[in-house]
């Protein structure tokens, strides 16, 4: 597999829960706790919001959440905010020969 | 803070060499568990790893292009060089210098901006 499957664009109203999913394989995302996600405000230097399927870094918004059900994680954002406006990427572990295998990516936009 | 910038040419000719340079701050390559890697994004494609450096000198490639990579660390001047052989235009893409360490497991908390390099004639 080249890269994990996420919906090209999402979209929420401020305030809204929106959810990005990230799906792999039983190879990835279904075999490890090891998924993490990035944001990327264009321009800017990406950044981690979530490690290890469900933990956020210091100072990382508790807005932020993630989950993992078989081979698909997800990224919730509750109470959309203006500034959630980037783009976000999802990454795995895998067992085959590339140990990092990251998403398509997914541009959310606040109406 | 931890702070890391790529640099080196925003074009480059099909089969030249593409060297890139990581300087960062905050941190010591030469503290254990430490590594810093490349990442790339061609145009409206998804993020592909390339490389890793660890503290120990260790290196680690992406299996598709180990062929052409080659990756190297100054620890005295806080930086490394990532060389890619026989560029090629589908190599264009912006590529990220990234920090990590082994007791992060798999993913990458600090990124640079990014350098975009364009391969063209």
């Amino acid at each position: 597999q080249s890269a994990l499957t996420q919906p090209a664009s999402v979209s929420g109203s401020p305030g809204q829960s929106i959810t990005i999913s990230c799906t792999g394989t039983s190879g990835d995302v279904g075999a490890y706790t090891y998924v993490s996600w990035y944001q990327h405000h264009p321009g800017k230097a990406p950044k981690l919001i979530i490690y290890e399927v469900n933990n956020r870094p210091s100072g990382v918004s508790n807005r932020f959440s993630g989950s993992k059900s078989g081979n698909t994680a997800s990224l919730t954002i509750s109470g959309l905010q203006a500034e959630d406006e980037a783009d976000y990427y999802c990454s795995s572990y895998t067992s085959s020969s590339t140990p990092y295998l990251f998403g398509t990516g997914t541009e959310v936009t606040v109406l | 803070q931890i702070t890391l910038k790529e640099s080196g040419p925003t074009l480059v000719k099909p089969t030249q060499t593409l060297t890139l340079t990581c300087t960062f701050s905050g941190f010591s390559l030469s503290t254990s568990g430490v590594a810093v890697g490349w990442i790339r994004q061609p145009p409206g494609k998804a993020l592909e790893w390339l490389a890793l450096i660890y503290w120990d000198d260790d290196k680690r490639y992406s299996p598709s292009l180990k062929s052409r990579l080659t990756i190297t660390k100054d620890t005295s001047k806080n930086q490394v060089v990532l060389t890619m052989t026989n560029m090629d235009p589908v190599d264009t893409a912006r590529y990220y210098c990234v920090h990590t360490t082994t007791a992060q497991r798999y993913n990458f908390d600090y990124w640079g901006q990014g350098t975009l390099v364009t391969v063209s004639s």
